[in-house]
């Protein structure tokens, strides 16, 4: 296992336009995180999921956002109706129940224009 | 929210030189948590703290749990090139054990 998949690691879309993300946690981690990080500012906490339950969402996730771990491996971040605002890092991150230390991929960085 | 504090903000140093960092809340923490960030790359985790008091090295670096459990402070030693980067503090509080909340980070500058 080469640890924590994202893809793509770069996307630029108009503003209006809908995008999805995609994560490919460690095999054996059952939870799944997404942050969210802009320039000069720590990663933000979006939502997460343990196995194919998403347990929280942060209200930075707005109603133009939605996450799903269908089969409790690999997850979407899908943003539609793109805004300015939304340009960022987005992070995911896997872990063992319990485990705090989590470990994140390279991020999709997103660009609205 | 709750919030954690880190300083410095930035820091510029010269290669061989100690580096300490540190980051406060003003809510209990269980767990504390130091990353790197690279340019365009995800956070790396350093080193975990679990227990208040508690002091651990990864390497040159060291990191301690605050005995109030509201800090957390990271120190290198003798400073390489590769140590350039963004430091972030993480912890995760007392009443929620579902996610980490990040501080803003410490930029880490060497001079040659």
């Amino acid at each position: 296992d080469t640890g924590v998949s994202q893809d793509p690691r770069h996307k630029i879309t108009k503003r209006g336009q809908n995008v999805t993300f995609r994560c490919d946690p460690i095999s054996e981690h059952n939870r799944l995180y997404w942050y969210r990080q802009t320039l000069g500012q720590g990663p933000e906490f979006l939502t997460y999921f343990q196995n194919e339950a998403q347990l929280e969402k942060s209200r930075l996730l707005s109603d133009r956002f939605s996450a799903e771990r269908p089969k409790g491996s690999f997850s979407t971040l899908e943003i539609q109706r793109t805004e300015q605002g939304d340009s960022a890092m987005y992070l995911c991150a896997s872990s063992v129940q319990g485990v705090y230390g989590y470990t994140f991929g390279s991020g999709t960085r997103l660009t609205v224009v | 929210g709750q919030q954690l504090n880190q300083s410095p903000q930035s820091m510029f140093i010269q290669e061989g030189e100690d580096v300490s960092m540190n980051c406060t809340s003003s809510s209990i923490f269980n767990t504390w948590l130091w990353y790197k960030q690279d340019p365009g790359e995800g956070p790396v985790l350093l080193i975990a703290l679990y227990k208040a008091g508690e002091l651990t090295s990864n390497g040159r670096l060291t990191a301690q749990f605050g005995i109030t459990r509201k800090d957390s402070f990271l120190n290198i030693s003798a400073s390489i090139p590769s140590d350039v980067g963004i430091y972030f503090c993480a912890g995760l509080s007392m009443n929620r054990d579902d996610k980490i909340i990040f501080g803003k980070g410490t930029r880490l500058h060497i001079l040659p």
